[in-house]
C-alpha cells in the first residue's frame, strides 16, 4: 500500500512550458485535491475532485487544469508555466464523507524560470 | 481568502513546556483537523474534531473547538524537540462538496 504518490519530486521549467504533475493513490479514495504551498501563505487549494469525472475549482485555479478519469489518478496540468507558479505542490486524498482524514503525498517542488 | 488562520504564526518554547496554537475560521464547518508538517515534508494528520464535539485528546495532544467563536486550539503537552514542525488547521465546510481548506500555519520550535 503506497498511499499517495507524486511525480516528479522536483522540476525546473522555463516560462511558457507546459507540464503535468502526476498524483496517484491506491486507497480507493473518492476525494482528491491539489494544493500549492508558498512561504507565508500556507496551503491553498487549487482544484479538487469528489469522484471520477467530477472536478471543481479551489481558491487558486487559474493557470491549472485537472481531470479525473479514474479513481486512482488526479493529474495537475500547467498549461503555460509562469514564475508565479514556482511553489511546492501537494496532492491529497480521503474517503468520501466529511469525517475522513486527508492523506498527503510527499510533494513536487516546481521552479519556473 | 483562506478559511483558517492560525495564531501565533511562530512559537518558540523550551523542551518540556506546553505549546498552544489557535485557529480561527470564517464559515460553518463539519469538522476541523490539525496537521503537522516537518520541514520539507508532506502533511501528517494529527487529530480530527467534529463540529458537535468540544474537546478531544490524543496522547499529548488536546484539541478544543468553540463553534460559537469559530475557533479551535491545539495544546501539545510536555513538548519534545521532535515536535518542532509547522502545524496547520484545516476545515471541512458544511455546504456543497467536501472542500477542505487550510490555514497559514504555526511554526513551532522546541528548544532542547
Amino acid at each position: 500500500n503506497a498511499g499517495v504518490t507524486q511525480t516528479p519530486k522536483f522540476q525546473v521549467l522555463k516560462t511558457g512550458q507546459s507540464m503535468t504533475l502526476q498524483c496517484a493513490q491506491d486507497m480507493n479514495h473518492e476525494y482528491m485535491s491539489w494544493y500549492r504551498q508558498d512561504p507565508g501563505m500556507g496551503l491553498r487549494l487549487i482544484h479538487y475532485s469528489v469522484g471520477a469525472g467530477i472536478t471543481d475549482q479551489g481558491e487558486v485555479p487559474n493557470g491549472y487544469n485537472v481531470s479525473r478519469s479514474t479513481t486512482e489518478d488526479f493529474p495537475l496540468r500547467l498549461l503555460s508555466a509562469a514564475p508565479s507558479q514556482t511553489s511546492v505542490y501537494f496532492c491529497a486524498s480521503k474517503i468520501r464523507g466529511r469525517q475522513g482524514t486527508q492523506y498527503f503525498g510527499p510533494g513536487t517542488r516546481l521552479l519556473v524560470l | 481568502s483562506q478559511q483558517g488562520e492560525e495564531d501565533p504564526q511562530a512559537l518558540s518554547i523550551q523542551e518540556g513546556e506546553n505549546a498552544t496554537m489557535n485557529c480561527s475560521y470564517k464559515t460553518s464547518i463539519n469538522n476541523l483537523q490539525w496537521y503537522r508538517q516537518n520541514s520539507g515534508r508532506g502533511l501528517v494528520h494529527l487529530i480530527l474534531i467534529r463540529s458537535n464535539e468540544r474537546e478531544k485528546h490524543s496522547g499529548r495532544l488536546r484539541v478544543t473547538l468553540d463553534t460559537s467563536k469559530k475557533s479551535s486550539s491545539l495544546l501539545i503537552t510536555a513538548s519534545r524537540a521532535a515536535d518542532t514542525a509547522s502545524y496547520f488547521c484545516a476545515t471541512d465546510g458544511s455546504g456543497g462538496y467536501q472542500k477542505v481548506t487550510f490555514g497559514i500555519g504555526t511554526k513551532l520550535q522546541v528548544i532542547p
